[in-house]
């Protein structure tokens, strides 16, 4: 069982509208969370980090929150742009040793 | 200002060739990983390697694999008598300083990746 869990797997919503992807984890002890988009054909860039005592990090139009009482993330993304359809990917550190990765949420914005 | 570069970017071979995937860093970065992307699936860890040293290689497979990071040059990234399994996209990052042990704002940077294909 993967220890990063994120939902959904693929969210389709309009342009102009907002989405929120989930991250769930279950690794400890815990470090810092990342959320990363990644293009199709691209590699993966960082979004927004967050340690143990950040409740909420904003890039833009992206707003990460965290919850690490009940290991929660969510990236929140408003006014949805074409150019946001990518994979957004959460990866969690554990300890000084180790990151987890999160299968992404493939998301897709339509005109 | 380049940044992490990666080539080929695609890459066929039969059944039993051999894959070699090189990676340039960003200017002034000692520390490589190297990550694998089956599709529809996250990146999994194979590798990390600082200057001439390989620092974690438990995600990497016992055999077939290789990987290293001479002194001068990119870091390469072997896989010999390649199989159909083998074929996904191959990601390297770099960084600074070790992204393990070391602050939470100490960051990678990723490549555009090689898709290998396995015919």
């Amino acid at each position: 069982k993967n220890q990063v869990e994120q939902s959904p797997q693929s969210l389709i919503i309009l342009e102009g509208k907002n989405c929120t992807l989930q991250c769930n984890y279950t690794v400890s002890p815990f470090s810092n969370l990342r959320w990363y988009k990644q293009d199709t054909g691209r590699g993966p860039v960082s979004l927004t980090i967050m340690t143990f005592s950040e409740n909420t990090k904003s890039n833009g139009r992206y707003t990460a929150t965290l919850d690490a009482d009940t290991k929660q993330s969510s990236l929140h993304i408003t006014a949805s742009q074409l150019s946001d359809s990518a994979s957004y990917i959460c990866v969690v550190s554990v300890g000084n040793n180790d990151m987890r990765f999160g299968a992404g949420t493939r998301l897709t914005v339509k005109p | 200002n380049a940044g992490v570069m990666q080539n080929p970017r695609h890459l066929v071979r039969r059944r039993g060739q051999e894959a070699r995937l090189r990676c340039s860093p960003v200017k002034g970065h000692s520390h490589v990983y190297w990550y694998r992307q089956l599709p529809e699936e996250g990146l999994k860890f194979m590798v990390y390697l600082q200057k001439e040293n390989i620092i974690d290689e438990s995600g990497m497979p016992k055999e077939r694999f290789s990987a290293e990071f001479p002194k001068e040059g990119p870091s390469i990234l072997r896989i010999q008598q390649v199989v159909r399994g083998d074929s996904a996209a191959y990601f390297c990052a770099s960084s600074p300083r070790a992204i393990r042990g070391g602050g939470p704002y100490n960051e990678q940077f990723f490549g555009p990746g090689t898709r290998l294909t396995v015919l």
